[in-house]
């Protein structure tokens, strides 16, 4: 299958500081890619949805200065965490889907987990 | 908007069991395509199964089938021949197959222990 690849895997920063995190597409162009986050024993929120070389597309309650998504070629997009606080500290996880090949497979990255002391 | 139920946070299985895991959903539409994801601790995300709103036949794929019932809206994740490497956490999602970008909507997962 396609392989979504994430970096940093773990993040620790102080508080007041921007983080950014890579997801990659390594064989497949990634015309969509999500983000998603997860606190412990939770499932996972979608934060946003970006497609290459669009605005990306907020859920509710989720404050896009806050985090400034990036897709800016077909194999990355980035999230940045802005003026991180310890209640930014979470498991970030991008999924990605090719939507040119029709079908319906989406495929995640091994998630960043971020550490805001 | 769709919505996914998993009423079941935890469930503990013998070694070489069947065991289901529940899943309902909630939508009025009527093409929309259902998952099954394994998270270990390690955290990624594991597709297993997948199961089309049109597709007449119940997927399997190896051990793990889905009990797919329409008219119940329920897709149920049965994972036969349980084995320790099975225990994990396990999320039943959705999505809309009229929605452009097809995101997903995640339940609220179970943690199947499999014990020895």
């Amino acid at each position: 299958g396609a392989v979504v690849s994430q970096h940093p895997s773990r993040v620790i920063c102080k508080s007041g500081t921007s983080v950014k995190i890579e997801c990659r597409s390594l064989d497949f162009q990634a015309t969509t890619m999500f983000w998603y986050r997860q606190f412990p024993k939770q499932s996972l929120m979608l934060m946003a949805t970006s497609n290459e070389g669009s605005k990306a597309t907020y859920e509710q309650g989720v404050e896009k200065d806050k985090f400034l998504i990036n897709h800016a070629s077909l194999t990355l997009s980035t999230l940045t965490v802005t003026s991180a606080h310890p209640e930014d500290s979470s498991f970030y996880i991008c999924s990605a889907r090719d939507l040119t090949s029709g079908g319906y497979e989406q495929y995640f990255g091994p998630g960043t987990r971020l550490t805001v002391t | 908007a769709q919505k996914i139920t998993q009423t079941q946070p935890g469930m503990f299985v013998q070694e070489k069991e069947a065991v289901t895991l529940d899943c309902t959903y909630d939508t009025s539409d009527q093409s929309y395509g259902l998952f099954w994801y394994k998270q270990p601790s390690s955290g990624e995300m594991i597709f297993l199964i997948y199961q089309g709103s049109y597709d007449e036949q119940n997927a399997t794929e190896g051990r793990y089938s889905l009990n797919f019932q329409k008219a119940r809206k329920s897709a149920n994740l049965v994972i036969s021949a349980s084995q320790l490497g099975d225990s994990a956490m396990y999320f039943c999602a959705t999505f809309l197959s009229s929605g452009s970008a097809r995101q997903l909507t995640f339940g609220s997962g179970t943690q199947l222990t499999v014990l020895p």
